[in-house]
């Protein structure tokens, strides 16, 4: 099952720079989009979601967009900063199975100072 | 900042043998889940459960299963008779009403042998 994909397994940026992270999707039913940072021994933190019904949402320096003609969504980070390192795993909701999640496989985040 | 919190963090047992892992989701939230992440795979949806009784539940929740909400602030997971493939982190989470962003625990990580 391979509902949501993220096809970088890691990802390498310098401090200060933009973090792009990227997720697909094949499940038309998906309406709602979530992306979580989790940290080693830790669970999922949320960090920002956006509903189908936008193309971007924005918290600081996390910026979601979603492009649903491609079924494609990404994660911004400006400016990348060594916290930020981290795996980083996009999420979807469909609209017809309640709130259940389906996750993608991860996207390991280092920001190197 | 409310947390969902679960114990034990970490849980060896023989395989066969029952475990009840615990969570105490976050005072307002009315849906709460069990997740699991096998080492090296996606975390996975387990189930939800709404006003007393199981919402939605994947596949992988078969009989050996079982939830409970025994008081007003604990949430179990029952695994009757764990199996080698068993061994996994456990992610309890909840949500408020009407907004599919869970938030999840720590983690319990079990390891059957």
């Amino acid at each position: 099952d391979q509902q949501v994909k993220q096809n970088s397994p890691s990802l390498s940026v310098q401090e200060g720079r933009i973090s792009i992270l990227n997720c697909d999707y094949t499940n038309s039913m998906f309406d709602y989009f979530l992306w979580y940072k989790k940290y080693p021994a830790e669970g999922p933190t949320f960090l920002i979601s956006i509903s189908s019904i936008k193309d971007k949402n924005e918290d600081g320096r996390f910026t979601v967009f979603l492009n649903k003609s491609a079924k494609h969504l990404s994660l911004h980070i400006v400016p990348s900063q060594p916290g930020d390192s981290a795996v980083y795993f996009c999420a979807a909701k469909a609209g017809n199975a309640g709130n259940m999640l389906t996750f993608g496989g991860g996207t390991r985040l280092m920001v190197k100072p | 900042e409310p947390e969902v919190t679960q114990t034990p963090s970490h849980q060896v047992t023989q395989m066969g043998q029952e475990v009840i892992l615990r969570c105490v989701p976050i005072s307002n939230h009315l849906y709460f889940y069990w997740y699991r992440q096998i080492l090296g795979q996606k975390v996975e949806f387990l189930v939800s459960f709404y006003n007393n009784e199981i919402s939605e539940k994947s596949e992988i929740f078969d009989d050996q299963f079982s939830v409970e909400r025994p008081d007003g602030s604990n949430f179990t997971l029952k695994i009757r008779s764990t199996k080698l493939e068993d061994s996994a982190m456990y992610f309890c989470a909840s949500s408020e009403p009407g907004w599919p962003e869970a938030f999840f625990g720590q983690g319990t990580r079990l390891t059957v042998v």
